[in-house]
């Protein structure tokens, strides 16, 4: 267990939808990051949070967006789904700063889109 | 543009003996190499890393060797055991330029047979 929690574990809708992938660090830890790994795909990175802020941002597509709450806990929006956002979303947390730390996964969120 | 390729999508090995992962990279800012392991229905664990500035790191038995020359890492598995059966990825981060995202490679999948 690494301490990333995530729900849902399973998200299934149609195109067009609007859903809401949600991620609960580590304790402790500052920084969340997305990716999205489709299928046969290696983990894509979409945007990173640290500490309620922006850090960075990857190949994030506009119809998605994303924030960090006060109490570090992040969440994903994806609107206007499309058949080929169907993947599996990853949160990692790591404890942030200057130095680098890895990264811990939660045990992801797999979404279908029909 | 991939910037972290694993060109072996598949490897088989057998219970003892050594297996070598391989992973290449295109972006010289790169200069922090991790590798996760990756089961089924779970999210990827941390199994070890490598900054730039050393070109061998070992754990157990687990060691991962940096040709920075070459934009080459590998990591060796000595002795090989059944449980060592996953999908290992290759990642890389370009801490440098004030972010710890993480680029994975599509990843490589090994199996351990008796």
């Amino acid at each position: 267990d690494s301490g990333v929690t995530q729900t849902p574990k399973h998200l299934i809708t149609a195109t067009g939808q609007r859903v809401t992938l949600r991620c609960s660090p580590r304790s402790g830890d500052l920084s969340v990051y997305w990716y999205q790994q489709s299928l046969d795909q290696g983990l894509q990175f979409l945007i990173q949070y640290y500490n309620g802020e922006e850090r960075a941002k990857g190949n994030i597509l506009e119809r998605f967006s994303a924030q960090q709450f006060p109490d570090l806990h992040s969440e994903l929006n994806l609107s206007s789904l499309e058949l080929g956002d169907s993947a599996l979303y990853f949160c990692a947390s790591s404890p942030g700063g200057s130095s680098y730390n890895e990264q811990f996964f939660g045990p992801g969120t797999r979404l279908t889109v029909l | 543009d991939q910037q972290v390729k694993q060109n072996s999508p598949s490897l088989s090995v057998q219970e003892g003996r050594i297996s070598i992962l391989n992973c290449d990279y295109t972006n010289s800012m790169f200069d922090y190499f991790l590798w996760y392991k990756k089961y089924p229905a779970e999210g990827p664990t941390f199994l070890i890393s490598i900054s730039s500035i050393k070109d061998k790191n070992e754990d157990g038995r687990f060691t991962v060797f940096l040709n920075k020359s070459a934009k080459h890492l590998s990591l060796h598995i000595v002795p090989s055991q059944p449980g060592d059966s996953a999908v290992y990825f290759c990642a890389a981060s370009p801490l440098r330029i004030n972010t710890d995202k993480l680029i994975f490679g599509t990843g490589t999948r090994l199996q351990v047979f008796p």
